[in-house]
């Protein structure tokens, strides 16, 4: 079945250390997306991606990387820059659309803490 | 900037029962409205993509409307059923140029159906 896997589920980062978060897609999908959940608040978009080699800033990128090296891949790095890394992490990608008019598909996401 | 949101923030209800709530959304500059069901320990889940000022869509018991004039959308669960307990997202796209529009994802609605 075609969707989104993100892995580890759950991941524990000491501090001054970098961690990386690992999202496949094999929906065939240009667009990818990293989002980060906090209690209280919706959804923020991290980074994303529309094409391979190339990677905008969402509303919340300081703190992180990301690279699309490969159409299936988009991996999330929390460098030790982020200073309040624990949340729940979200991936997803859609096709691309000019009007954001394309529903977008979720992993199961990770849930990231600090030691 | 685009603010989405919803209400009410939750909502408990009787197996059987009839239900709504509301997504708002700055109504200049509209291009989408998209509809997303969250469930415990899964990913968010599509449920619809609406385009059009009047449109409404259906999947099973579950009806969305949008007035893109006045700026809102509802979702609708008719005889609602436990498994439909989750939180209900939406979000529209921003007002960016061309393919960097990005979602703008509200709170979200959370919804308990008691057996």
């Amino acid at each position: 079945d075609g969707g989104i896997t993100q892995s580890p589920k759950y991941l524990f980062r000491k501090e001054g250390q970098n961690v990386t978060l690992s999202c496949e897609q094999n929906l065939n999908h240009d667009a990818m997306y990293w989002y980060r959940q906090d209690p209280g608040q919706g959804l923020r978009l991290i980074y994303y991606s529309q094409i391979v080699n190339d990677f905008q800033k969402g509303d919340i990128a300081e703190g992180y990387s990301v690279s699309r090296e490969k159409k299936e891949s988009f991996p999330l790095t929390v460098t030790s820059a982020q200073k309040n890394p624990t949340a729940f992490y979200l991936c997803a990608s859609s096709i691309l659309s000019t009007y954001s008019n394309q529903p977008q598909h979720f992993g199961d996401g990770t849930r990231l803490s600090i030691l | 900037i685009l603010n989405v949101e919803q209400s009410p923030q939750s909502l408990h209800v009787q197996e059987g029962d009839s239900t709504n709530f509301t997504c708002s959304f700055p109504s200049s500059n509209f291009y989408a409205l998209h509809w997303y069901r969250w469930e415990t320990a899964k990913s968010p889940e599509a449920l619809f993509v609406m385009t059009l000022n009047g449109d409404e869509k259906k999947k099973g018991r579950i009806s969305a409307t949008l007035n893109t004039k006045e700026g809102y959308s509802y979702l609708y669960i008719k005889g609602s059923q436990p498994e439909d307990s989750a939180t209900y997202l939406c979000a529209s796209p921003s007002s960016g140029a061309g393919n960097n529009r990005k979602l703008i994802w509200g709170l979200g609605t959370s919804l308990a159906v008691n057996p």
